[in-house]
C-alpha cells in the first residue's frame, strides 16, 4: 500500500467554522492532489500540488485553499465550512512520470 | 479531456469472466487509457492502463479497439472482491495525473 496517511479521518463541525485536512506521504512523490467525492458528481478536483509551495486549482477549488510547505504534507483548509462542503474528501498522490497516482483513505467531513 | 461512457451497472458470477466497455470516442493520440476501480468505503486504487496495444496485469487485462475509441476491461475470473465501481479514464502520462473521474460502472458479483 502506498504510504498515504489522511487526518482526521472522521470530522464533524459547524457552518462557518474553518478546517483544515492533513495529507502526509511517505513516498517522496512529487504530486499530490485533493478530490471530494459526493453522490451523483463522482471524484471532483479540488486543487493538485507539482511541487513544495507549488499548487495550482482543480475543477471545484471555491470555498478552498491548499498548502504545501514540505515534500511529504499537503494542507485543504476550508476557512469557512458551509454544508455543501460535506463530503468525503480524498488525498491523492503521484510520481513526476508515472501513470499511476495513489490516493489515501478518505476523510469524512460533515458540516453541520 | 476525452468524454467516457460507461454502463451504470453490471452483474456477473464469482468465478466467471467479467468485460467492462467504455467508449472514448474523443479520445486524443496522447491519451493512454486507465482504468481504476473503487471498492466500498475505499480510495480509488488503479487497476491497469495502455495505450495502443492489449494489456496483461495480474489483476485484470485491457483490450483496446483499433481505432482506440472503446476499450474492455477484463476480468479473467471474478471474486467477490472485485465488486467495486470501475472507472475508464482517458488521460496523458506525463506531468500531473489531473484526472477526470465519471459515474463508473457498477460491478455487483454473485456468489
Amino acid at each position: 500500500d502506498a504510504g498515504i496517511t489522511q487526518s482526521p479521518r472522521h470530522k464533524v463541525t459547524e457552518t462557518g467554522t474553518p478546517v483544515t485536512l492533513r495529507c502526509h506521504q511517505t513516498e517522496n512523490h512529487r504530486y499530490m492532489y485533493w478530490y471530494r467525492q459526493d453522490p451523483g458528481h463522482g471524484l471532483r478536483l479540488i486543487h493538485y500540488s507539482y511541487g513544495v509551495k507549488d499548487t495550482d486549482k482543480g475543477e471545484v477549488s471555491d470555498g478552498y485553499s491548499v498548502s504545501r510547505s514540505k515534500t511529504e504534507d499537503f494542507l485543504l483548509t476550508l476557512e469557512s465550512a458551509t454544508s455543501s462542503q460535506t463530503s468525503v474528501y480524498f488525498c491523492a498522490i503521484g510520481q513526476s512520470s508515472g501513470n499511476t497516482i495513489y490516493f489515501g483513505e478518505g476523510s469524512w467531513l460533515t458540516v453541520v | 479531456d476525452a468524454k467516457t461512457t460507461q454502463p451504470n451497472s453490471m452483474e456477473s458470477n464469482e468465478e466467471e469472466p467479467v468485460h467492462l466497455p467504455c467508449n472514448h470516442s474523443t479520445i486524443s493520440g496522447t491519451d493512454y487509457i486507465h482504468w481504476y476501480r473503487q471498492l466500498p468505503s475505499q480510495g480509488p486504487e488503479y487497476v491497469i492502463h495502455g495505450l495502443t496495444s492489449n494489456v496483461n496485469n495480474r489483476m485484470a487485462s485491457l483490450a483496446i479497439a483499433e481505432d482506440r475509441k472503446s476499450s474492455t476491461l477484463i476480468l479473467h475470473r471474478a471474486t467477490l472482491r472485485d465488486a467495486a465501481v470501475y472507472y475508464c479514464i482517458p488521460h496523458i502520462i506525463q506531468g500531473a495525473q489531473k484526472l477526470v473521474f465519471g459515474q463508473g460502472t457498477r460491478l455487483t458479483i454473485n456468489p
